[in-house]
């Protein structure tokens, strides 16, 4: 168990210009989900996957958003033409997908939008 | 309506004594799940401890302790014998499992804990 892996760990980018975050589950885990956290708050939901399988989306994410999880294993999220509201904490997590199986975090990835 | 509600923005406990952190939730589901994070300031987010909605008795992790009052619709988390390394912020978080949303996960704002020499 080498844990949830995200990369990069921060990313300073230019506002209009489009970002990539990669996240490696724990390998038994077939749930992945990405959250988005700002400061003094908690982490707030984006989507979540279950094997290769996009099945849930937060009403609030914009169309500039987008996952995938093209083999059921790793994740991309990808944000198109950023803007400064999209400063924030991007954390991905993995879980089992039996019973209520607590969700394992990444150290995630830090946004800061110039 | 919030689905978790932490209101203590910040606490303060001497470093051995036990303290307790506050946190309501709001769900007409009857099978959920209520879980406790701990997020250092160096960001990951470490779980606690869990406890499922039909669990009569409350969940125990170690120096972690869930009180969980259903009737009451909360779930606080005691941390017994508070130690230096508990210093951190503390997320309640909640997962419904018959809602449209069964997969979400739902967390609170945090709690602030300073453990003091």
């Amino acid at each position: 168990d080498t844990g949830v892996s995200q990369d990069p760990r921060h990313k300073i980018t230019k506002r209009g210009q489009n970002v990539t975050f990669r996240c490696d589950p724990i390998s038994e885990h077939n749930r992945l989900y990405w959250y988005r956290q700002t400061l003094g708050q908690g982490p707030e939901f984006l989507t979540y996957f279950q094997n290769e399988a996009q099945l849930e989306k937060s009403r609030l994410l914009s169309d500039r958003f987008s996952a995938e999880r093209p083999k059921g294993s790793f994740s991309t999220l990808e944000i198109q033409r950023t803007e400064q509201g999209d400063s924030a904490m991007y954390l991905c997590a993995s879980s089992w997908s039996g019973g209520m199986e607590p969700q394992h975090f990444g150290d995630g990835t830090r946004l800061s939008i110039l | 309506a919030q689905k978790i509600t932490q209101t203590q923005p910040g606490m303060f406990v001497q470093e051995k004594e036990a303290v307790t952190l506050d946190c309501t939730y709001d769900t007409s589901d009857q099978s959920y799940g209520l879980f406790w994070y701990k997020q250092p300031s160096s960001g990951e987010m470490i779980f606690l401890i869990y406890q499922g909605s039909y669990d009569e008795q409350n969940a125990t992790e170690g120096r972690y302790s869930l009180n969980f009052q259903k009737a009451r619709k909360s779930a606080n988390l005691v941390i017994s014998a508070s130690q230096l390394g508990d210093s951190a912020m503390y997320f309640c978080a909640m997962r419904e499992v018959w809602a449209e949303t069964g997969n979400q996960f739902y967390f609170g704002t945090g709690t602030s804990l300073t453990v003091i020499p």
